[in-house]
């Protein structure tokens, strides 16, 4: 079965911290690829990155990292030096080659609060 | 252009109102979803449309109708909806409706009120 697991509901940090947003996941298939999104309060959910599962490389993006560990499933979200309009809902989800209509399997969501 | 765009952006309707929400894409992709979100919880995938075909249906209840007029447009028709019906609808829509390259790209959401 796939599921995705952000165990932490709610973060808040203050501004210029570093902060990581864990993931794990889970999945029978070889092939998949895993995404994280950032919904802030004005709703719309905005896509930040797609890890597939034969990349293991860890991604830079300006402040943004990601470290993808096959080995303990996991797809962890580091903001380095947070700003308040890091203020939102980050949500992981994974998706699978063969699943029918590319369905994504979002986790529960970590809600990040950046105080001035 | 890589935006999706929704309409409206706000709607309230009774239980007996019929109306619709619109979503719009113009970057060539031919899936296309339906989400419910409720607040504090994770998109709830309803519908899916690939190739202008609905290929998934989340059980959804008949109260929701989508449509595809064509590749860049969706619909949700609402008809009878009951308050717990109430919250951000969101549209997306990506190049395949397989994993592969399935970034999905989402609008801006429709906030829905059921009175």
């Amino acid at each position: 079965a796939q599921k995705v697991t952000q165990a932490q509901t709610e973060i808040s940090v203050v501004e210029k911290e570093d902060v990581t947003l864990d993931c794990v996941y889970e999945t029978r298939d070889t092939t998949y690829y895993l995404f994280w999104y950032k919904q802030p309060p004005s709703g719309e959910l905005v896509f930040l990155i797609r890890r597939n599962s034969f990349d293991e490389q860890n991604e830079i993006s300006g402040r943004y990292s990601w470290n993808f560990q096959k080995s303990t499933s996991s797809f962890n979200f580091t903001i380095t030096a947070s700003q308040v309009v890091d203020s939102a809902v980050y949500f992981c989800a994974l998706s699978e080659l063969y699943n029918q209509g590319g369905k994504l399997i979002f986790g529960q969501g970590t809600e990040l609060s950046v105080k001035p | 252009d890589t935006e999706v765009t929704q309409t409206p952006k706000h709607l309230v309707m009774g239980m007996t109102n019929k109306k619709s929400l619109k979503c719009e894409q113009h970057m060539g992709h031919r899936a296309m979803y339906w989400y419910k979100q409720k607040a504090k919880k994770p998109p709830e995938l309803m519908f899916v449309y690939s190739y202008e075909k609905l290929s998934i249906n989340e059980s959804v209840p008949s109260r929701f109708s989508p449509e595809c007029p064509n590749s860049s447009l969706l619909n949700l028709h609402l008809h009878a909806l009951q308050p717990e019906d109430s919250a951000l609808y969101l549209c997306a829509s990506s190049q395949e409706g397989r994993g592969e390259g399935n970034e999905q790209f989402f609008g801006p959401g429709t906030r829905l009120t059921v009175l």
